[in-house]
């Protein structure tokens, strides 16, 4: 069975770093894209970033170009996410998808919640 | 960028029909056929319930079917039953690697 699962979240201040990270199972990440997408609470979804099946390409959402970085282990199947400079606005819950070439989103992670507060 | 239309709201009785649309530019929807649509209960993670414009997952009904038309695409749940009741939304390809959602709309079964 493919799967996503999300780990990492937490509560941290602002101006602080946090990794979140995304185990994948039931395929190899050097098939597919990975995509991260963030939902604060009550909006709606929120493309950040994306990885290519290379692990090489890495591509990110105006709001947190130059503060986020996506990258891998493959070792470990798992992709990771890593926040610096948060800011109270990326206060989300961060969840992990499957990219296909049609440029679908499958399947999700089950999120993970981030909170940036002081 | 800003993300694609959808009207906040949209609802129906059970058995009937209910259509969103999710509107965007020709740099995005209208660019190619790669717009998808999502289904998400509360608390819980999207689904996706339709890819490149109208192609079902194994597993959705054929009750979900989606099209598009120049800038905009759309949604139409036909026969809604309660679990219908969920936030939709859309995606799309964006070029150079970037997507973009739609704002979301939210399916109430009367």
């Amino acid at each position: 069975e493919v799967q996503l699962v999300e780990s990492g979240g937490g509560l941290v201040r602002p101006g602080e770093s946090l990794r979140v990270s995304c185990a994948a199972s039931g395929f190899p990440l050097s098939s597919s894209s990975i995509h991260w997408v963030r939902q604060r609470p009550g909006e709606g979804l929120v493309w950040v970033s994306r990885l290519d099946r290379d692990g090489s390409v890495t591509t990110y959402a105006d709001s947190v170009k130059g503060r986020f970085t996506v990258s891998r282990d493959n070792g470990e199947n798992t992709v990771f996410l890593e926040m610096n400079s948060l800011r109270v606005e990326d206060t989300a819950v961060y969840y992990c998808a499957k990219g296909n070439r049609g440029g679908w989103f499958d399947p999700w992670g089950q999120g993970t919640l981030v909170t940036v507060s002081s | 960028q800003s993300a694609l239309t959808q009207p906040p709201s949209a609802s129906g009785s059970p058995g009937q029909s209910v259509t969103i649309s999710c509107t965007g530019t020709s740099s995005d929807v209208g660019a190619d056929d790669y717009v998808s649509w999502y289904q998400q209960h509360p608390g819980k993670a999207p689904k996706l319930i339709i890819y490149e414009v109208s192609e079902r997952p194994s597993g959705v009904p054929d009750r979900f079917s989606g099209s598009k038309s120049g800038n905009t695409a759309s949604l139409t749940v036909s026969g809604l039953q309660a679990d219908d009741e969920a936030d939709y939304y859309c995606s799309s390809y964006a070029g150079s690697n970037n997507y973009i959602f739609g704002s979301g709309t939210k399916v109430t079964v009367l």
